[in-house]
């Protein structure tokens, strides 16, 4: 089982509707949750974290966290075409000095 | 004002040769890391320095080789290349080691070996 697992898509979801993202981890001590955004030739770029048990909204942005079920989400409302990318999950282990990427999932926003 | 830089952007070289990766933050950050993102985009650690002391090395070949002068600066230097080496590295940062500290990464160096 990989430590952080995402299906790889493409999810391809129209403009306008709510593009849901999600991911699962084995470790279930794990602390700290993120989600990064990687357009295609560039630098992943941190969309938010989130560490208790819950929703986080920050503007179209909503982070689910359920350590009883050991999985992570990201809600993008409103989607637009420039919500296009590669979103990567990362989770902090119980080990807790590294960070573990999940392998992504390529959203594609249709007009 | 960029937050981590790398040089160079692109790096293109033979197989069997010796090249160097350099990174800089300037975000006072304590914590350094190198990535290896491969053709798939998976994106995995190779090391990482806190306030110059290495804490993380993990599965890598000993043809990589991490230093770090400063807190702020972390280089990578990788001797007698290989086709597998090529893919893209990034430079992270994150204030500290552990909490909830997310990495900010720089832009990536892209090494292709031919």
């Amino acid at each position: 089982q990989k430590e952080v697992e995402q299906n790889s898509g493409p999810l391809s979801v129209p403009e306008g509707a709510i593009a849901s993202l999600n991911c699962t981890y084995s470790d279930r001590g794990s602390q700290s949750f993120f989600w990064y955004r990687q357009y295609s030739g560039k630098s992943p770029e941190l969309i938010m974290f989130i560490y208790s048990n819950g929703d986080k909204e920050d503007g179209r942005f909503t982070a689910q966290l359920n350590k009883a079920s050991q999985y992570v989400s990201l809600l993008i409302r409103d989607s637009q075409p420039s919500d296009s990318a590669t979103y990567l999950c990362a989770v902090r282990p119980s080990s807790a000095s590294k960070i573990i990427f999940g392998s992504g999932t390529r959203l594609s926003i249709r007009p | 004002d960029t937050a981590v830089s790398q040089t160079p952007k692109y790096l293109v070289t033979q197989m069997g040769n010796d090249k160097s990766i350099k990174c800089e933050q300037n975000l006072g950050h304590d914590t350094m890391y190198w990535y290896k993102q491969d053709s798939k985009k998976f994106l995995k650690i190779m090391f990482s320095y806190n306030n110059k002391e290495l804490i993380i090395n993990e599965t890598v070949p000993n043809r990589f080789s991490p230093k770090s002068p400063d807190k702020a600066h972390l280089n990578l230097h990788i001797n007698s290349l290989e086709l597998g080496d090529s893919a893209v590295y990034f430079c992270a940062s994150s204030p500290q080691t552990g909490g909830h500290q997310p990495q900010h990464f720089g832009d990536g160096t892209r090494l292709s070996i031919l």
